[in-house]
């Protein structure tokens, strides 16, 4: 549970506002992915980084903004949301993408809730 | 296009009892599938994975899951139930034309009953 960790676990904000999540990983991994997660929906792909170079941006708006300063730090910046934003953020570390299925380790997430 | 499938939002099963979740997929050539875990105000955690051979995958907890090419299918199977295995499961599929991408089910969540 101590492999992938997330601050903050809850934030509310307004539309105006402008926050950052955090995602760290203990796991000697190089590949790290951001998930929306919402009620009965299949997880959404928002951001993957390998290598800390972002390699997929899956159509997301621009008022989310994702940072990958080393293999080990994931940011994902935040700024007029709207409030159908309000869901679960994930984060996710695996080996690096090069064409082996390992599996993703997630962290315990971000609730969000956009007033 | 790849993804995945999870027919049902729920399944009840007693405690002691076997218990199936569903899963089918649509890809390309051949599948990497995975299962997940979800408890409460916890992230997803890797049950296991079927990448090529043994169609029937060994996994944590006691769970193991068949794979079925010709009925798309990998299913989550338990030979019996406990109460602390009550979650939301999750299956997925990695995207064989593009290996960033993983395609998640809506999920399944799972009730024990003792």
């Amino acid at each position: 549970e101590t492999g992938v960790t997330q601050t903050p676990r809850h934030l509310v904000m307004g539309m105006t506002n402008k926050k950052s999540l955090k995602c760290e990983q203990h796991l000697g991994h190089n590949a790290m992915y951001w998930y929306k997660q919402s009620a009965k929906k299949p997880l959404e792909l928002m951001f993957v980084y390998s290598l800390e170079e972002r390699v997929e941006n899956n159509s997301v708006p621009s008022r989310f903004s994702p940072e990958c300063p080393n293999s080990s730090h994931l940011f994902l910046h935040l700024h007029t949301l709207q409030p159908e934003d309000s869901a679960l953020y994930l984060c996710a570390s695996s080996q690096t993408v090069t064409g082996l299925p390992y599996e993703q380790y997630f962290g315990p997430g971000t609730r969000l809730t956009v007033t | 296009a790849q993804s995945v499938a999870q027919p049902e939002d729920q399944v009840k099963v007693a405690e002691g009892n076997p218990l199936t979740v569903k899963c089918t997929y649509s890809v390309s050539g051949n599948p990497y599938l995975f299962w997940y875990v979800q408890y409460p105000n916890r992230g997803l955690q890797f049950l296991l994975k079927y990448i090529t051979g043994d169609n029937l995958v060994k996994g944590s907890y006691g769970f193991e899951a068949e794979f079925n090419k010709s009925q798309t299918s990998f299913h989550l199977k338990k030979p019996s139930a406990l109460v602390s295995d009550s979650a939301l499961y999750f299956c997925a599929v990695r995207d064989m034309n593009n290996f960033n991408k993983f395609y998640f089910g809506s999920g399944t969540k799972l009730n024990v009953k003792p």
